[in-house]
């Protein structure tokens, strides 16, 4: 069974640009999760959504959206990129909240 | 805010050695989970507890959700040099509520 798939794998921005980050959660699965870790940090949660639907949001700003398509896949949208926005960026998916299984990421670097 | 407090930061021990590390939160949550992200990775899913009480093994990883609700324990023993890596535990309230994760231990296996 596949597991999560993340891409792109690397991504280089410039401040002030939007970057688009692309998910494909494990078959079956119907809820992603979007977290950010930078730099010596933990996982910070950004975004839940489930069959279709933003669940929960955490502490980001507006310009942090995203959305979840019919198949379930899901997208995260960075608008107005800043340097401190330079982290790893992780998805998970999950059939019950709890057990959430995580793709490799994709490293975010503002320049 | 439900903070999770992780401890120890980081552990460097010798190989065959046994580790133990913890996680406290001042309130009471249904579920705890242990990951492990080595670098360049997403965390991986190590143990799921879903009772006070309750011990869980994987090989020779053992976690223990704490009899007040508030604690979880991971031991690994014998540690060989693959253990290496960052150890999470993280939380789940229930419904809509996101995971929240500690901030991590690192451990280093020296041969």
């Amino acid at each position: 069974e596949a597991g999560v798939t993340q891409s792109p794998t690397h991504l280089i921005k410039t401040r002030g640009q939007q970057a688009t980050l692309r998910c494909s959660p494990i078959s079956g699965h119907t809820s992603v999760y979007w977290y950010q870790q930078a730099l010596g940090l933990g996982l910070q949660f950004l975004l839940w959504y489930d069959e279709g639907e933003e669940r929960n949001r955490g502490n980001f700003p507006p310009r942090f959206s995203g959305r979840q398509f019919p198949n379930y896949s899901s997208e995260l949208n960075v608008n107005a990129l800043e340097l401190e926005d330079s982290a790893l960026y992780l998805c998970a998916s999950s059939l019950v909240g709890y057990e959430q299984y995580f793709g490799p990421g994709t490293r975010l670097t503002v320049t | 805010g439900q903070q999770l407090n992780q401890s120890p930061q980081s552990m460097f021990i010798q190989e065959g050695e046994d580790v133990s590390m913890n996680c406290t939160s001042s309130s009471i949550f249904n579920t705890w989970l242990w990951y492990k992200q080595e670098p360049g990775e997403g965390p991986v899913l190590l143990i799921a507890l879903y009772k006070a009480g309750e011990l869980t093994s994987n090989g020779r990883l053992t976690a223990q959700f704490g009899i007040t609700r508030k604690d979880s324990f991971l031991n690994i023993s014998a540690s060989i040099p693959s253990d290496v890596g960052i150890y999470f535990c993280a939380r789940y309230g229930g419904g809509n509520t996101p995971l929240v994760f500690g901030k991590g231990t690192r451990l280093s296996v020296i041969a």
